[in-house]
């Protein structure tokens, strides 16, 4: 069974504005870490951010929001105030605690367009 | 520090061939795995290793062999080359037990299977 689903198809966006990219997960282990990577055009895997299962606050790091919502098993990435070099392939995944290995969705296509 | 290093960048074979794909990591790890990319499928879990002599298979293993001697390095050798084996391999370690730290990507090979 897929455990991280990522549904939207590729999304196009105006520079400066945000973007959401959604992605929901599947676990019955109350231990997990919730991780965004980037892939750029040149193919390297960037992390970008990380939301412990247990955290209670959102976490952030720059332009990038993890709007975690447990009950829904939803980790949506939010990046604000888009750059042209923020267009690339987004990569929502989850270790779970039992077995400290990383699952990934299928990734999410963001164009920036100035 | 080099962090991930693989070999090489880029490789055709022909079908029946064999090769082995080279990871090595510098940051003292204990956690290395193998992941292959097909566009639209995300990355998925080849083998993985927990330390030193320990390996096992990840979600797709056929075709596949590993093994761990070193802490440093981790191997993927295809057996008998196919086309469905064509793809990008990327190598990733982390620290074992350490939840959030994210994963360490190598910067991948992209395999050709003619």
């Amino acid at each position: 069974a897929q455990k991280i689903t990522q549904t939207q198809p590729g999304m196009f966006v105006q520079e400066k504005e945000a973007v959401t990219l959604d992605c929901t997960y599947d676990t019955s282990d109350p231990s997990y870490g919730l991780f965004w990577y980037k892939q750029p055009s040149s193919g390297e895997m960037i992390f970008l951010i990380y939301q412990g299962s247990y955290d209670q606050q959102n976490a952030t790091e720059g332009r990038y929001s993890l709007n975690f919502q447990k009950a829904r098993k939803s980790a949506n990435l939010v990046i604000s105030a888009s750059q042209l070099g923020d267009s690339a392939m987004y990569f929502c995944a989850m270790r779970e605690g039992g077995n400290n290995r990383l699952a990934f969705g299928k990734g999410n296509q963001v164009v920036v367009i100035p | 520090n080099a962090g991930v290093t693989q070999t090489p960048k880029f490789q055709v074979l022909k079908t029946g061939q064999s090769m082995t794909l080279q990871c090595a990591q510098d940051m003292n790890h204990e956690y290395m795995s193998w992941y292959r990319q097909d566009p639209g499928m995300g990355l998925r879990l080849i083998h993985y290793s927990v330390g030193a002599g320990i390996t096992d298979q990840g979600e797709v293993p056929n075709g596949y062999n590993v093994s761990r001697s070193t802490t440093e390095d981790f191997p993927l050798r295809l057996l008998s080359a196919a086309p469905s084996q064509t793809s990008v391999y990327f190598c990733a370690t982390h620290s074992f037990g350490v939840f959030f730290d994210e994963q360490y990507f190598g910067p991948g090979t992209r395999l050709t299977v003619t």
